[in-house]
């Protein structure tokens, strides 16, 4: 079993929709969670971060965790053409300083 | 500057050959991290240095990767023996420091390809 799992996708939604991603992990013990947005060609960019069971919310953005499922999810509202990149899921292992990184979601949103 | 810097941006070079990665962490950031990336995978951990000192190195894959800080500030992500399987994104990203809340930011990457 992969230390974080995502299905990679492609993830297609039309544009205002509520985009849902998915990811799971494998160490009971992880405390932090991160979701990091990729454009092709360039660098992970951080968007969402969740430490604490239940919802955390930033503008569009919802991240939701569920330690005793083992899951966390990123829900995006209002989707928008320029939404469309790979999500990637990431779980520190060993202390905050190595983040392990699922494959990524790559999501379409279409106009 | 404002974001972390990676030099160069694109880099290829021939199978056996030596390869030298620059980074550049943004100003007063402490720790720094190297990661590769693969097509169509997430970014793997190679190394974190807080400070001068290579704290974890427990992702470099074999003894043809070494990287140094010796200042504090600027590392470098030595390949020696470059072998095709080395192909990758090569991202090097700063933070505060290495406790929980503080943000990673990744540079750009340099792409390296091994022929």
């Amino acid at each position: 079993q992969k230390e974080v799992e995502q299905n990679s996708g492609p993830l297609s939604v039309p544009e205002g929709a509520i985009a849902s991603l998915n990811c799971t992990y494998s160490d009971r013990g992880s405390q932090s969670f991160f979701w990091y947005r990729q454009y092709s060609g360039k660098s992970p960019e951080l968007i969402m971060s969740i430490y604490s069971n239940g919802d955390k919310e930033d503008g569009r953005f919802t991240a939701q965790l569920n330690k005793a499922s083992q899951y966390v999810s990123l829900l995006i509202r209002d989707s928008q053409p320029s939404d469309s990149a790979t999500y990637l899921c990431a779980v520190p292992r060993g202390g905050f300083q190595k983040l392990v990184f699922g494959t990524g979601t790559r999501l379409l949103v279409s106009p | 500057g404002a974001g972390v810097s990676q030099t160069p941006s694109n880099k290829v070079t021939e199978k056996g050959k030596y390869v030298e990665l620059r980074c550049d962490p943004i100003s007063g950031h402490t720790a720094l991290y190297w990661y590769r990336q693969s097509l169509g995978q997430g970014p793997e951990f190679l190394i974190y240095f807080q400070g001068t000192g290579a704290a974890d190195d427990s992702g470099l894959p074999n003894d043809r990767f070494f990287a140094v800080r010796p200042e504090g500030s600027v590392s470098t992500l030595k390949i020696q023996r470059t072998e095709r399987g080395d192909s990758a994104v090569y991202l090097c990203a700063s933070s505060l420091n290495a406790a929980r809340g503080n943000t990673i930011y990744f540079g750009e990457g340099s792409w390296l390809t091994v022929v």
